[in-house]
């Protein structure tokens, strides 16, 4: 069966510091992976997604990157840390259902991001 | 564009009662519909899922039908318990390489 991994759980950073967050899937190839953030009283909202290694897109401007180093890793990383970038990152992957079906997301338990 | 709108939490119910979250959408396609239950300091986990109009989604004894005519998914359960005490979101996807649109989430609090 497919599990998903995200680490750290919490994190509690400083404005203007960097950030490293990852995220892993087993059990599955070729899958597709998001990066989500949900922000308190805003609902989620997606960052980036990946449909292979090296094949990354952003949905949202701003000072965070996403990597693809390997096929079931994800990683979303920033220079410099600003207070909004506060929240709870969801990592999520699916893989593509096939003619005439949905792409059912499944997500990992998050990393709560606090920025001081 | 598209969108997803859930009845505003939270809602308070004693266990063994019914359950209604309601959800609409817009939507300019085809979407398959989706409901995730996030329990506390948890990610989301996929409650149940309906791909096509008419479509029923089942799981744990929640249930959801895709109404293509009122634009409706609501979830039902016909008797609570304390442990379904979480947070409710409702979403529409299409496919891969896209993001899932979610509504606001609905938190549920039941009460022995």
């Amino acid at each position: 069966s497919q599990t998903i991994h995200q680490w750290p759980a919490t994190l509690v950073q400083p404005v203007g510091s960097p950030l490293s967050l990852e995220c892993t899937v087993e059990g599955t190839s070729n899958p597709n992976l998001y990066w989500y953030r949900q922000a308190a009283g805003r609902g989620l909202q997606l960052l980036f997604y990946s449909i292979g290694i090296d094949q990354i897109s952003s949905e949202v401007p701003q000072n965070l990157s996403a990597s693809r180093p390997q096929d079931r890793q994800f990683i979303l990383s920033s220079k410099k840390l600003l207070l909004s970038d506060s929240g709870f990152y969801l990592c999520a992957w699916s893989v593509e259902a096939g003619t005439g079906g949905s792409d059912t997301q499944y997500f990992g338990p998050g990393t709560r991001l606090t920025v001081l | 564009g598209d969108s997803v709108t859930q009845m505003e939490g939270p809602v308070t119910l004693s266990e063994e009662a019914f359950l209604t979250i309601n959800c609409t959408y817009t939507a300019t396609g085809y979407p398959s519909l989706f409901w995730y239950v996030q329990y506390p300091g948890e990610g989301l986990q996929l409650l149940l899922k309906a791909t096509k109009a008419d479509d029923k989604g089942s799981n744990k004894g929640f249930e959801a039908t895709y109404r293509k005519e009122t634009t409706s998914f609501h979830l039902e359960k016909g008797s609570v318990q304390v442990s379904d005490s979480a947070v409710y979101f409702c979403a529409l996807g299409y496919q891969a390489g896209t993001a899932l649109i979610f509504g606001k989430g609905t938190t549920l609090s039941v009460s022995s």
